[in-house]
């Protein structure tokens, strides 16, 4: 089992509505959940952090976290064109260092 | 005030060679990452050091890898008699805090073909 899945997708969503992408996780002590979102070519770049449960808002993007489920979500509402591109999950484990681990991302295509 | 800066951007190298990364962390930063993502995968853990001292390593290949950062200079990932299956995208995330800050911010990647 991965300690972070993600559907590869591509999730393809017509502009305006809301793209949902979702990341499970395997170890109960993880702590810290990560959104970042990858251009194809680019370095990943961090979007949102959510450590407790429920929901954090951002703009557009909202993180959803499920520690009972180890379920972690994004919403993009109102997606644009621009937001096309491979979103990769991340956990860290509590106490002291702890290495982040990635999932291996989803792909977002938004029609325009 | 520079992020994290990450040279070369495109580095190709020949079977056997040598590929030297070089990853300067952001100003006031003492603790590296690197990661190593190939092509259509996920960001893989490499290594994680502190001036002077690799603190976690667990990510590396036992052979043709090795890593530092020394107490001037930038963060050094070596990869020796470099072979096809090296060809990736390297990025490194820096930090001034030891349990890692609330996400990473990863320089611009080196980008290793083998050919």
């Amino acid at each position: 089992q991965k300690e972070v899945e993600q559907n590869s997708g591509p999730l393809s969503v017509p502009e305006g509505a809301i793209a949902s992408l979702n990341c499970t996780y395997s170890d109960r002590g993880s702590q810290s959940f990560f959104w970042y979102r990858q251009y194809s070519g680019k370095s990943p770049e961090l979007i949102m952090f959510i450590y407790s449960n429920g929901d954090k808002e951002d703009g557009r993007f909202t993180a959803q976290l499920n520690k009972a489920s180890q379920y972690v979500s994004l919403l993009i509402r109102d997606s644009q064109p621009s937001d096309s591109a491979t979103y990769l999950c991340a956990v860290r484990r509590s106490g002291g260092y702890q290495k982040v681990t990635f999932g291996t991302g989803t792909k977002l295509q938004v029609i325009p | 005030n520079a992020g994290v800066m990450q040279n070369p951007r495109h580095l190709v190298r020949r079977r056997g060679q040598e590929a030297r990364l070089r990853c300067s962390p952001m100003k006031g930063h003492s603790h590296v990452y690197w990661y190593r993502q190939l092509p259509e995968e996920g960001l893989k853990f490499m290594v994680y050091l502190q001036k002077e001292n690799i603190i976690d390593e667990s990510g590396m290949p036992k052979e043709r890898f090795s890593a530092e950062f020394p107490k001037e200079g930038p963060s050094i990932l070596r990869i020796q008699q470099v072979v096809r299956g090296d060809s990736a995208a390297y990025f490194c995330a820096s930090s001034p805090y030891r349990e890692g800050p609330d996400g990473y911010t990863f320089g611009s990647g080196t980008r290793l073909t083998v050919v």
